[in-house]
């Protein structure tokens, strides 16, 4: 069946370092690929998503590729804000309308 | 705009007992979805709702159910608790025709 494997967190960084949180998936079909983020006491929030292979998401500075060779959507951001702390969830919706999350990344930013 | 809202916020049950959960979707969503997140997990789909009908399952036993309404408001149904169901419960919309889900801020049910 459809999974996610999200990098394990927590991942605490400094204030403007370069953030990566690697996602990779398995999949039949061509799914389509969503980061969410959830902060503190919120639900969850759509951050980006790519609906098919070499697509870009983008929003608030952040960044994924939709990579079908080696089945990856890795967050990216080149510079993070004490504001991006948050739990971060990659996720993936398959051919039979089911999202499949993955155990989240939590991302502690220090000033 | 009003976003999907979820009721209540927080319930504490006991073990063997019924609960229902409500869940308002975003005006003009057709489609909703309900799911479990553990605490320290993702969110796990249970199932999703079409036009008062489901449409798709995750891997959870009967004793959940659902209900969808014709204005597309829906309810989850989780008969003879266990101590595992204790999780925040969300409930998510979207228009069938898009990709994006609205997730609503959940309910946290305790079962002791």
């Amino acid at each position: 069946g459809n999974s996610v494997t999200q990098m394990e967190g927590p991942v605490t960084l400094s204030e403007e370092a370069f953030l990566t949180i690697n996602c990779t998936y398995t999949a039949t079909g061509y799914p389509s690929l969503f980061w969410y983020v959830q902060y503190p006491g919120e639900g969850l929030q759509l951050l980006l998503k790519a609906t098919k292979a070499d697509d870009k998401g983008s929003n608030k500075g952040f960044e994924a590729t939709y990579r079908k060779e080696t089945t990856s959507f890795h967050l990216e951001k080149g510079s993070v804000q004490v504001s991006d702390s948050a739990v971060y969830f990659c996720a993936l919706r398959g051919n039979n309308n089911d999202m499949r999350f993955g155990a989240g990344t939590r991302l502690t930013v220090k000033p | 705009e009003t976003g999907v809202t979820q009721s209540p916020t927080h319930l504490i049950k006991t073990r063997g007992q019924q609960v229902t959960l409500r869940c308002s979707s975003q005006s003009g969503h057709n489609t909703v979805s309900w799911y479990q997140q553990a605490l320290g997990q993702g969110p796990q789909f249970i199932f999703q709702y079409y036009r008062e009908e489901e449409n798709g399952r995750g891997n959870f036993p009967p004793r959940f159910s659902g209900l969808q309404f014709p204005n597309y408001s829906s309810e989850l149904n989780v008969n003879a608790l266990e101590l595992d169901d204790s999780a925040l419960y969300l409930c998510a919309s979207m228009d069938r025709g898009q990709e994006t889900q609205y997730f609503g801020p959940g309910t946290r049910l305790l079962v002791l």
